[in-house]
């Protein structure tokens, strides 16, 4: 089955400690990551995806295939990093399996 | 550019009616997907439409269709709505396969 798990629905941190959000996929093909934020009041966006091995706004997120394992990672949190974040799969009928979703809160 | 458009924002049915949903791409966005998200779920793949065929559909009924024009505007119609159906309805558009620009949704209640 192709499915996406993010196992904790809620994590909560303090500002300037580091941050996990995890993700599991399960996939037979190449699989294709990406997370997705959203932040109060504003729309569904990408945050990033695994294939530009980038950093956006201090976060990063590497694939591991071993551990089918795609986790959202960033050094000091910040208090605008409080948000919704959803992992995502690019199956190869190209279509996305989002996962149930991470609340971000970064407290002060 | 306004982004993804969708309308109506909120919309309240009964049992048993149909409902439509309009979305508006990105300007030079040629794909469409459509997403329904229950309340503390993530968004789960209806459709998509790309040059005004359905293209990829996930695990939804017939009662599900929908339909997209020349100008890449798209449509999502329901039939004979279930209490189930109550969610918000998320259209997404697309250059790249993956990169998804949404819109901010349309949130039905079926009474």
């Amino acid at each position: 089955a192709q499915r996406v798990t993010q196992p904790e629905k809620l994590l909560s941190v303090f500002k300037g400690a580091p941050v996990e959000l995890k993700c599991n996929y399960s996939y037979s093909g190449s699989p294709e990551l990406f997370w997705y934020v959203q932040y109060s009041r504003q729309r569904l966006q990408l945050l990033l995806r695994h294939i530009s091995r980038e950093s956006i706004k201090g976060f990063t997120a590497d694939l591991n295939k071993g551990e089918t394992s795609f986790h959202l990672k960033k050094p000091f949190a910040q208090e605008e990093d409080s948000a919704m974040y959803y992992c995502a799969l690019r199956t190869n009928n190209n279509d996305m399996r989002f996962g149930a979703g991470t609340r971000l809160t970064v407290k002060p | 550019d306004a982004g993804v458009t969708q309308s109506p924002t909120h919309l309240i049915k009964t049992r048993g009616q149909q409902v439509t949903l309009r979305c508006s791409p990105k300007s030079g966005h040629d794909t469409v997907s459509w997403y329904q998200q229950a309340l503390g779920q993530g968004p789960q793949f209806i459709f998509q439409y790309y040059e005004e065929e359905e293209r990829q559909r996930g695990n939804f009924p017939d009662r599900f269709s929908g339909h997209q024009f020349p100008n890449y505007s798209s449509e999502l119609n329901v039939n004979a709505l279930l209490l189930g159906d109550s969610a918000l309805y998320l259209c997404a558009s697309s250059l790249t396969p993956g990169e998804l620009f949404f819109g901010e949704g349309s949130r039905l209640t079926v009474l």
